[in-house]
């Protein structure tokens, strides 16, 4: 079946511990992407990237870094987490040929203390 | 960072109603998107428009590119329970373009 998995689907942290989201997708994308999702302010996105070893900064990349060492991963990491980042993160991919049509997964809660 | 205003934020309807909310940007955007979010989930692509005027269907829903460009318009025909949940419209501006502008979302909720 073709989809991103994203883990975990819930997480509780404190401030200042070091964590990692990963997500994966088996549907061969070469565009991989994380949004935030606040209530009020839709979908932001963190930072996407095109292929392997190239990323780039979304609208709201300040304390997050991510990494695509291999086509199907793409993890999310907070090295410092703050409790302004308590929020549902989504993964998505997509072909380069289907313009605009994102795959997401089922999303990570993550709430900082 | 940009982002799509989109109207209205939430709606409260029986069932069997029809449901319309619309989308508004003062950029030009190329393709225009609509997804719908269950709970618990990602949201899963509903419409997806490539061309101004263009109006689209998808069983109970129809979608419209604006001819301005600047927004999108999406239907909901004789709405049933399993039509709750957040519908998003995106917005994309340019063929080589990476970035998607998501609107804040409409939630719909509706009474049996």
């Amino acid at each position: 079946e073709a989809q991103v998995t994203q883990n975990p689907r819930y997480l509780i942290t404190v401030t200042g511990k070091k964590l990692t989201v990963t997500c994966s997708q088996n549907m061969n994308h070469e565009y991989m992407s994380w949004y935030r999702q606040d209530p009020g302010l839709g979908l932001r996105q963190i930072y996407y990237s095109m292929n392997v070893e190239v990323t780039d900064k979304g609208d709201v990349p300040e304390g997050y870094k991510v990494s695509r060492k291999e086509k199907r991963n793409f993890p999310l990491i907070l090295e410092s987490p703050s409790p302004n980042q308590t929020s549902l993160y989504f993964c998505a991919s997509r072909t380069d040929r289907l313009r605009g049509k994102l795959f997401f997964g089922s999303g990570t809660q993550l709430s900082v203390l | 960072g940009q982002q799509l205003n989109q109207s209205p934020q939430s709606m409260f309807i029986q069932e069997g109603e029809d449901v319309s909310m619309n989308c508004t940007s003062s950029s030009i955007f190329n393709t225009w998107l609509w997804y719908k979010q269950e709970p618990g989930e990602g949201p899963v692509l509903l419409i997806a428009l490539y061309k101004a005027g263009e109006l689209t269907s998808n069983g109970r829903l129809t979608a419209q590119f604006g001819i301005t460009r600047k927004d999108s318009f999406l239907n909901i025909s004789a709405s049933i329970p399993s039509d709750v949940g957040i519908y998003f419209c995106a917005g994309q501006q340019g063929e080589g373009a990476q970035k998607l502008v998501f609107g804040q979302g409409t939630r719909l909720t509706i009474n049996p």
